[in-house]
């Protein structure tokens, strides 16, 4: 039973094509998030959902767009790829006004943009 | 910038030897938590440490906290061969948004 899945795992893409990665999460959670991790391992916040609202927008380019259709699922579709996009990203959940609580991450997806 | 920075950025050590890695970051937190990632994997939660707090155990992990220092340690005593991965700490404040450090990988030589 996978608490966090994301879908693709892995995506193989062109440049300024359109792709979407999609998240689900079947812990019953509030909040959920997008996280980047680079080449070097380096993990940073995209973006924060709590109950499908945005919480945290942090400097992404807006070619990034979320999209939480309900609180169990938060997609990320992102425009005119570049191939400084190519990372992992991973989603993530935990409960609402959990500071403190355990954050949950999903496998992460593989994006690499040729 | 970054909240939190490991070191070392890489560790290696024989299977049974104790491994102990650091965490400094810059503001004020919350709590800080530790995460293990293994290889082609996610973040696998491993301890959280409340700032009121100094220690915490977990099994095989023993965590410290200093605030006045603003750094953290990890340990892992009686090493094996399945803690190979790399772990990274994540400090939280007061907007719930935590951030990660730079990671230490670490290697355990059977």
């Amino acid at each position: 039973d996978t608490a966090v899945s994301q879908t693709p795992k892995y995506l193989v893409t062109q440049m300024g094509n359109d792709k979407s990665i999609k998240c689900e999460q079947n812990l019953g959670h509030d909040t959920m998030y997008w996280y980047k991790q680079d080449s070097k391992k380096f993990l940073k916040i995209m973006f924060s959902y709590n109950n499908k609202e945005l919480i945290i927008n942090e400097t992404v380019p807006n070619r990034f767009s979320p999209k939480s259709p309900d609180k169990a699922h938060l997609n990320l579709h992102i425009n005119s790829l570049e191939l400084g996009d190519s990372a992992v990203y991973f989603c993530a959940s935990r409960r609402q006004g959990a500071g403190g609580n355990t954050i949950y991450f999903g496998e992460g997806s593989w994006l690499t943009v040729v | 910038s970054q909240q939190g920075e490991e070191d070392p950025q890489a560790l290696s050590i024989q299977e049974g030897e104790n491994a102990t890695m650091n965490c400094s970051y810059k503001t004020s937190i919350n709590n800080l938590q530790w995460y293990r990632q293994n290889s082609g994997r996610g973040l696998v939660h491993l301890i959280l440490i409340r700032s009121n707090e100094r220690e915490k155990h977990s099994g095989r992990l023993r965590v410290t906290l200093d605030t006045s220092k603003k750094s953290s340690s990890l340990l892992i005593t009686a090493s094996r061969a399945a803690d190979t991965a790399s772990y990274f700490c994540a400090t939280e404040g007061g907007n719930e948004k935590l951030t990660f450090g730079t990671g230490t990988r670490l290697t355990i030589i059977p």
